[in-house]
């Protein structure tokens, strides 16, 4: 069983379209993150959530908004996607600050 | 605010030899402090953590690093490469506070030369 999964796993797209990358996770964690890694893998934050409620929300386009139905999922929406919009999307669950992070594999986003 | 930076963005040794990648943080506060791993294509793994209780902390895969508040420092070392440690490897800091966001280190890619 995956613990933290991440759909889709690549998503190719055109500039202007919206998206959608989905995340489960299983494995209780009261707190879920999105972690964006850039072309030179410099991974940055962008959102957290814990039970349902938004907890970080970093300086992030709006067009991004990240929406959690119950904790266990968190998705990510994007809309009017742009060229710098290109990255590793990550996924991330955690139950307390001092256990670390349990990330998901990525979805690899190109805009075009 | 908090901050990690890493010695060298590439790191190269052959296999068998010392592993030794570099990371200080910055901190205002008692800071906990992780090191994952990153594989070619994969989501970050959890290698080790220091959360105030042990100085030296040992971790999976043979890693282990020590944490010197003297010198902010958290340098990740493991005894003899093998090929398979061949990844991306990040520092990250956070606060000891409910909730509060994990900052990443740079990245240190290693390299395992046969």
């Amino acid at each position: 069983d995956t613990a933290v999964s991440q759909t889709p796993k690549y998503l190719v797209t055109q500039m202007g379209n919206d998206k959608s990358i989905k995340c489960e996770q299983n494995l209780g964690h009261d707190t879920m993150y999105w972690y964006k890694q850039d072309s030179k893998k410099f991974l940055k934050i962008m959102f957290s959530y814990n039970n349902k409620e938004l907890i970080i929300n970093e300086t992030v386009p709006n067009r991004f908004s990240p929406k959690s139905p119950d904790k266990a999922h968190l998705n990510l929406h994007i809309n009017s996607l742009e060229l710098g919009d290109s990255a590793v999307y990550f996924c991330a669950s955690s139950d307390r600050q001092v256990s670390g992070y349990t990330f998901g594999s990525g979805t690899r986003l190109t805009v075009v | 605010a908090q901050s990690v930076t890493q010695l060298g963005s590439h790191v190269s040794v052959s296999e068998g030899a010392l592993v030794l990648l570099r990371c200080n943080y910055s901190s205002s506060v008692p800071p906990y402090l992780f090191w994952y791993v990153q594989y070619p294509n994969q989501g970050l793994q959890l290698l080790l953590k220091y959360t105030s209780a042990a100085t030296l902390v040992k971790g999976i895969n043979g890693f282990e690093a020590e944490f010197k508040k003297s010198e902010t420092s958290f340098h990740l070392t493991k005894p003899s490469a093998h090929m398979s440690d061949a990844a991306e490897y990040f520092c990250a800091v956070s606060k000891k506070t409910s909730y509060d966001k994990v900052i990443f280190g740079p990245g240190t890619s290693l390299s395992v030369i046969p």
